[in-house]
């Protein structure tokens, strides 16, 4: 089992282009999550899925557009991206909203 | 908005040293509670998540604690280790949002030899 998966792990964009996150998971769980990572601000959820089907804005969500294109894919899109978007981006995915999550590897995106 | 508060921010003990971390929640609407073990350059790995007052769960030398009621869960390492070096993140809940997890900006944790 790979777990769960994204791509790329790492991306440069100059400002005002755009961008799909990909993150798969193949351990047939219900909810998926993307979350960013700056220094001094811990994780923040950008949006997540509690089940296949639904999609919901959590803390830092301006900016972003997510798909959850089925049950073994969520996409986080940057429209435009902002060097204020510079940041680790996470995925993860649980059975449910309140079993453990399971991180990915990651993506380093910087904005210039 | 939830604010999850974690202390102490930093701490470094030495090999054999029992420590514990505190993480604050707003008790109101309460969900669910997780514990993560983030290591340098890796991804975060899940402790444990709890979801009610009194729960306590054990992972080896590790241990966490949960008061709903109150606000607070309490992270314990007994014996610390070097491999245990690592921040400490929890991340808080509520009913109506249940998938919206607020995470606490952590714990870092150093163990000297």
């Amino acid at each position: 089992n790979a777990g769960v998966t994204q791509t790329p792990k790492f991306q440069v964009l100059k400002t005002g282009q755009s961008m799909t996150l990909q993150c798969a998971q193949d351990m047939n769980h219900n909810s998926m999550y993307w979350y960013r990572q700056d220094p001094g601000m811990g994780l923040r959820l950008i949006y997540y899925s509690a089940s296949e089907g639904t999609t919901d804005k959590g803390e830092v969500p301006n900016g972003y557009n997510v798909s959850r294109l089925n049950k073994r894919e969520f996409s986080l899109r940057l429209e435009s991206a902002a060097p204020s978007q510079t940041s680790v981006y996470f995925c993860a995915s649980a059975r449910g909203t309140s079993y453990e999550q399971y991180f990915g590897p990651g993506t380093r995106l910087t904005v210039t | 908005i939830l604010n999850v508060e974690q202390s102490p921010q930093s701490l470094h003990v030495q090999e054999g040293d029992s420590t514990n971390f505190t993480c604050s929640f707003p008790s109101s609407n309460f969900y669910a509670l997780h514990w993560y073990r983030w290591e340098t350059a890796k991804s975060p790995e899940a402790l444990f998540v709890m979801t009610l007052n009194g729960d306590e769960k054990k992972k080896g030398r590790i241990s966490a604690t949960l008061n709903t009621k109150e606000g607070y869960s309490y992270l314990y390492i007994k014996g610390s280790q070097p491999e245990d070096s690592a921040t400490y993140l929890c991340a808080s809940s509520r009913g109506g949002s249940q998938g919206n997890l607020i995470f606490g900006k952590g714990t870092k944790l150093s163990v000297k030899p």
